[in-house]
């Protein structure tokens, strides 16, 4: 069945760097998009960035852009989140999620991660 | 960046019907997708492209999308349907997945 398994997240100082991995089973990854969503404690959805199959095209939350960078190794299987210049504000649970669409991309997620949690804090 | 509204909180009785809104200039030229997320577990999606169900969703999930308002209708809601619900689009002007802050249902 198809399968996301996120890991990397844990605590860290303001200011540090994080690298989030995802690994992907159960379907031909590397004909999807990829997106990474977050969630503050208690807070809603946050989508962060969206990554094409290819690597082509990359798309970022405001906030995020020029501090996080999206990127994927289609021969591992693996997304991943590089997360530089952290704040206090990132504190979150961050999901991996399939983008529905190929070849036609139609940015929705049909399927997630458990998540993985990364805590910004001194 | 896109703006999408979501009413915080709904309480419905069991076997009653849930309608769950989510408002944004001209929704209606978008696809909305809608998700389920229940305490402690990761989104769901349970309606795609406005009124489509993936499968393995009950019949009792439908939506309709037109003007400025989007909406989840859960027919004959049950205690499992508790959770709180996401509405989302795709902004082709900002290049931006955009959701709405979720509504909390109780049932």
């Amino acid at each position: 069945q198809v399968q996301l398994v996120e890991s990397g997240g844990g605590v860290v100082q303001p200011g540090r760097s994080l690298r989030l991995s995802c690994a992907a089973s159960g379907f031909i990854f590397s004909r999807n998009g990829m997106h990474w969503v977050r969630q503050a404690p208690g807070k809603g959805l946050e989508w962060v960035a969206f990554m094409s199959y290819d690597g082509h095209y990359k798309y970022y939350l405001e906030s995020v852009r020029g501090r996080f960078t999206i990127s994927r190794d289609n021969s591992k299987n693996t997304l991943y989140l590089e997360m530089n210049s952290l704040r206090p504000e990132d504190t979150a649970v961050y999901y991996c999620a399939k983008e529905s669409g190929w070849p036609v991309v139609y940015y929705y997620m049909d399927v997630w991660g458990r998540g993985t949690t990364v805590t910004v804090s001194s | 960046s896109y703006v999408v509204t979501q009413t915080p909180s709904l309480s419905v009785a069991p076997g009653q019907t849930a309608t769950i809104s989510c408002e944004g200039d001209h929704i209606g030229t978008k696809s909305v997708h809608w998700y389920q997320q229940r305490p402690g577990q990761a989104p769901l999606l349970v309606l795609y492209d406005d009124r489509d169900r993936p499968s393995g969703i009950p019949e009792r999930f439908s939506g309709a999308n037109s003007g400025n308002t989007a909406t989840l209708t859960i027919s004959r809601v049950e205690a499992g349907d508790e959770a709180d619900y996401y509405c989302q689009v795709w902004d082709s002007i900002s290049d931006q997945v955009a959701f709405g802050g979720g509504t909390k249902l109780t049932v």
